[in-house]
């Protein structure tokens, strides 16, 4: 499956590290989500942006910081990680985001992160 | 707030035995969705629920939309090695409110024994 990819699939961090997770979707869809997934939440989502606009943001810390340039990117700025961030982060994408609709999603791979 | 609550958290079964993963919201659904994480994997939409009463089937998989909307089933008959993995049932967020992203339960995750 092609259609959400992400960079890097594996990613190991120091605390004071800064790094960016990035997110293509060739779907031709309007929104896109930030997920993260561990054995304590198994999908909680983090952001979701709708042509570009930040939609929800769900009281995620500042030092997560999304960015949308356009409808097919999402990126996943981090900084000053701690190490119960570690997760796997998972980009997905919908056709639309439309008020009570809830359009199917597709997953990116996901990138594992590591905080040491 | 709304919630979207899955039973059981985990089930093992010996292949060919069938298996079953049941999905409750705290509110009424539009439609209710199910995917599928395999180990190592990502969740894969498999299928999507509208109508009242809804059943739908792919294969061996069964899958029902209650009647009052607010829950669903999987059903797996005889199941397969290649069945295992975590199952997800998800709805939309404040159905007739203002947001359409999903809302996830936590998920069946199952196991099978050969």
């Amino acid at each position: 499956e092609t259609g959400v990819t992400q960079t890097p699939r594996h990613l190991v961090m120091g605390m004071t590290n800064k790094k960016s997770l990035k997110c293509e979707q060739h779907l031709g869809h309007n929104a896109m989500y930030w997920y993260k997934q561990s054995a304590k939440k198994p999908l909680e989502l983090m952001f979701v942006y709708s042509l570009e606009e930040r939609v929800e943001n769900n009281s995620v810390p500042s030092r997560f910081s999304p960015e949308c340039p356009n409808s097919s990117h999402l990126f996943l700025h981090l900084h000053t990680l701690q190490p119960e961030d570690s997760a796997l982060y998972l980009c997905a994408s919908s056709q639309d985001l439309e008020r009570g609709v809830g359009y199917e999603q597709y997953f990116g791979p996901g990138t594992r992160l590591t905080v040491t | 707030g709304q919630q979207v609550m899955q039973i059981p958290q985990y089930q093992h079964v010996q292949e060919g035995e069938d298996f079953t993963t049941y999905c409750n919201s705290s509110t009424t659904l539009s439609n209710i969705q199910w995917y599928k994480q395999r180990p190592g994997g990502h969740p894969v939409f498999l299928i999507q629920l509208v109508k009242s009463g809804e059943v739908k089937k792919q294969k061996r998989l069964t899958f029902q939309f209650g009647e009052a909307k607010k829950n669903s089933s999987l059903h797996i008959t005889a199941t397969q090695t290649t069945d295992v993995g975590t199952y997800f049932c998800a709805g939309p967020v404040g159905y007739g409110g203002s947001q359409g992203n999903l809302i996830f339960g936590k998920g069946t995750k199952l196991s099978v024994k050969p």
